[in-house]
């Protein structure tokens, strides 16, 4: 069956230092794989996709993702990161029977400290 | 442009009343989906419309929960007899067209509407 699993439910990191937050599908064909980010009180917002290409993504904000098909996995990087990148992360992947659906992982909560 | 748009923002019933809860997607967006968020948890789907499609209901937690979407636009998400389980926050999305090109799978979500069932 299809899945996704972020096995990181909270990562907390020091302003300033590198990021790199876990995805891990299961899908039958090739993916898409998305990342969003939720900030407090809003909806999600995109941060970068893969369909196809070149495997390492850029996204907005400084975000860059890499598609490892031989590890199943989609993991999202910065370099340096900001204060304001405090919020909580969900990968996600489709589509699935003809349809746009897309499976969400749970979600990693970041923590930025100063 | 507008982005997707949620009302209310927030809701607060009581256990057994009925709720309604509204979608507009995004001007020519084609499909549209319903997620439910829970505290803690990752997106459930809930149901996904397609133009003129029947819809596909299939994440949909009881019979108490229905939605409708009219003239292939806005969208109504109604839950009966509200239970304090269904307290979640509840998100809306749409995106182009069906998962035939990598450009129209991009699902646009809204700002979500936040249900409490006293």
């Amino acid at each position: 069956a299809q899945s996704v699993t972020q096995p990181d439910i909270h990562i907390t990191v020091s302003e300033g230092a590198s990021l790199e937050l876990r995805c891990n599908y299961s899908y039958g064909a090739t993916p898409y794989l998305f990342w969003y980010v939720q900030s407090p009180g809003q909806g999600l917002q995109l941060l970068l996709k893969y369909f196809s290409g070149d495997t390492l993504v850029q996204g907005i904000k400084g975000f860059e993702a890499e598609f490892k098909r031989s590890q199943s996995s989609f993991n999202l990087r910065k370099p340096s990161v900001h204060w304001s990148d405090a919020a909580e992360y969900f990968c996600a992947v489709g589509p699935f029977g003809g349809t746009d659906k897309l499976i969400f992982g749970t979600g990693t909560r970041l923590q930025v400290f100063p | 442009g507008a982005g997707v748009s949620q009302s209310p923002s927030n809701k607060v019933t009581e256990k057994g009343k009925d709720v309604e809860l509204r979608c507009d997607p995004i001007s020519g967006h084609t499909a549209l989906y319903w997620y439910r968020q829970s505290l803690g948890q990752g997106l459930e789907f809930l149901i996904y419309f397609q133009g003129n499609s029947a819809p596909d209901k299939s994440g949909l937690p009881s019979d108490r929960f229905s939605a409708e979407r009219t003239g292939g636009s806005v969208s109504t998400l109604t839950i009966q007899r509200t239970q304090q389980e269904d307290s979640a926050v509840y998100l809306c999305a749409s995106s182009l067209a069906t998962g035939l090109a990598g450009g129209s799978v991009t699902q646009y979500f809204g700002p979500g509407t936040r249900l409490t069932v006293l």
